[in-house]
């Protein structure tokens, strides 16, 4: 019940188009959902979350949508830009304020 | 605002030595602060969470001996590797709340690549 799925686990995408990354969980009693990125050589920076009361949410050419009957949350990149690259992990809110992170997306956008 | 300062940013010590990472709240107030280890292209792991005026919890399979976490102050905790061997290279990231914001939020430092030789 810990574990948070993340597919694909590499992503390359033409500048312009956009970019997708989906998670899954099993822990029905998540609330809190969000998306880091991560840099090469630097720590996570939060580029957006989603909490469970809403289904979808979103922040200039990012957004998240949650499914939270089915247990899954997707982030959507558009208009993909090369500054973009990097990887990127979903995580869950697991109780006590702690957080499971997936696997990570490495996300290459080729200009 | 919410940043979240490391040091050092990377260091190189010999197997067997001790090496101290530090972890600071540069603009807010942390009672929690989270300690992380990342392999190579690898997830983020874990450590222990990191409670001001108490004692740290630690994640299952990591030992408290062998990693001691003090958190002092509201703006500081500390991470020791003590006895490092080569196995305990890694990037070790930590993270900390606003204890003033209901808040899920964590905010994370630049990380600190350690390397035992």
């Amino acid at each position: 019940g810990e574990n948070v799925e993340q597919h694909p686990s590499t992503l390359s995408v033409q500048e312009g188009d956009s970019a997708v990354i989906k998670c899954t969980y099993s822990d029905s009693a998540s609330n809190y959902f969000p998306w880091y990125k991560q840099e090469l050589g630097k720590g996570p920076q939060l580029i957006i979350d989603i909490r469970s009361n809403v289904g979808e949410k979103k922040d200039q050419r990012i957004a998240v949508t949650l499914n939270k009957t089915a247990k899954h949350f997707s982030l959507h990149i558009t208009e993909t830009q090369p500054e973009d690259s990097a990887v990127y992990f979903c995580a869950r809110e697991r109780g006590a304020n702690n957080l499971f992170f997936g696997t990570g997306t490495r996300l290459t956008v080729i200009p | 605002g919410a940043v979240v300062s490391q040091h050092p940013s990377w260091v190189i010590c010999k197997s067997g030595t001790s090496v101290k990472i530090e972890c600071r709240s540069l603009d807010f107030q942390a009672t929690t602060m989270f300690w992380y280890r990342q392999f190579p292209k690898q997830s983020l792991m874990l450590m222990a969470t990191s409670n001001e005026g108490s004692k740290a919890t630690y994640e299952q399979g990591v030992e408290k001996d062998k990693f001691l976490i003090n958190h002092a102050s509201l703006t500081l905790s500390t991470l020791t590797v003590t006895s490092a061997h080569p196995e305990d290279s890694s990037f070790y990231i930590c993270s900390a709340r606003d204890r003033d914001r209901i808040t899920y939020e964590q905010y994370f430092g630049p990380g600190t690549r350690l390397t035992v030789t």
